[in-house]
């Protein structure tokens, strides 16, 4: 069975940095590319950043590009989401997902992290 | 940048009732691009459709997806209670991934 479990959010004030991590288990983690996708309050699905199964390839959301870094460690089934000049609008429920048998969609999510930027 | 345009934006609908929901493009999307997901109140979406008509692993048959180029569909044969949710569309173009709205059934 796929599982995604996120951890690391929080609160953290304007301007500030926090990473994201994404335990992934229950499939062959290198096969797939894996991404994160937030949702802030009452809002709805926002793709963020995906990474490609080496890592050697990473894509950002205009709104995130410059800010955050999307990695993986595919010796420990990790992916790291790192972000800085954290913003009020950042606020959000952040999903962890695996990339189906193309990474043009997601088939399996994490049930998400909560990150607060507020001062 | 492709954006997706969801209709309608809510649907009242009974338990036994079809439900029928619109996915439209503002460019030509290739259809094993587009997906269709289903997300309950306090839960993380969960993939319903991809490629536009294919089911994912353990969606019931009631699910089904069609359509092509700019306009897509997303129909519920006899909605079922557990269906009351609010539903996206998904499509990868160029490096970017975008959602639509989303549409939400309820009950009526």
């Amino acid at each position: 069975e796929v599982q995604l479990v996120e951890s690391g959010g929080g609160l953290v004030q304007p301007g500030g940095s926090l990473r994201l991590s994404c335990a992934a288990s229950g499939f062959t983690f290198t096969s797939y590319s894996m991404s994160w996708v937030r949702q802030a309050p009452g809002q709805g699905l926002e793709w963020v950043s995906l990474i490609d199964t080496t890592g050697g390839n990473t894509y950002y959301a205009d709104s995130v590009k410059g800010r955050f870094t999307l990695s993986r460690d595919n010796s420990k089934n990790m992916v790291y989401l790192q972000m800085m000049s954290l913003r009020a609008d950042d606020t959000a429920v952040y999903y962890c997902a695996k990339g189906g048998s193309s990474w043009f969609y997601f088939d399996s999510w994490g049930q998400g992290t909560l990150l607060t930027v507020s001062s | 940048e492709i954006v997706l345009t969801e209709s309608p934006g809510t649907l009242s609908l009974s338990p036994g009732e079809r439900a029928t929901l619109s996915c439209r493009a503002s460019q030509s999307v290739s259809s094993n691009l587009l997906a269709w997901y289903q997300q309950k109140p306090g839960q993380a979406p969960r993939l319903l459709i991809y490629g536009a008509s294919r089911r994912a692993t353990g969606i019931p048959d009631r699910f089904s997806g069609s359509g092509s180029g700019t306009d897509f569909t997303l129909t519920i044969s006899s909605l079922e209670p557990e269906d009351f949710a609010v539903y996206y569309c998904q499509q990868s173009d160029s490096s970017s991934w975008t959602f639509g709205p989303g549409t939400r059934v309820e009950i009526k």
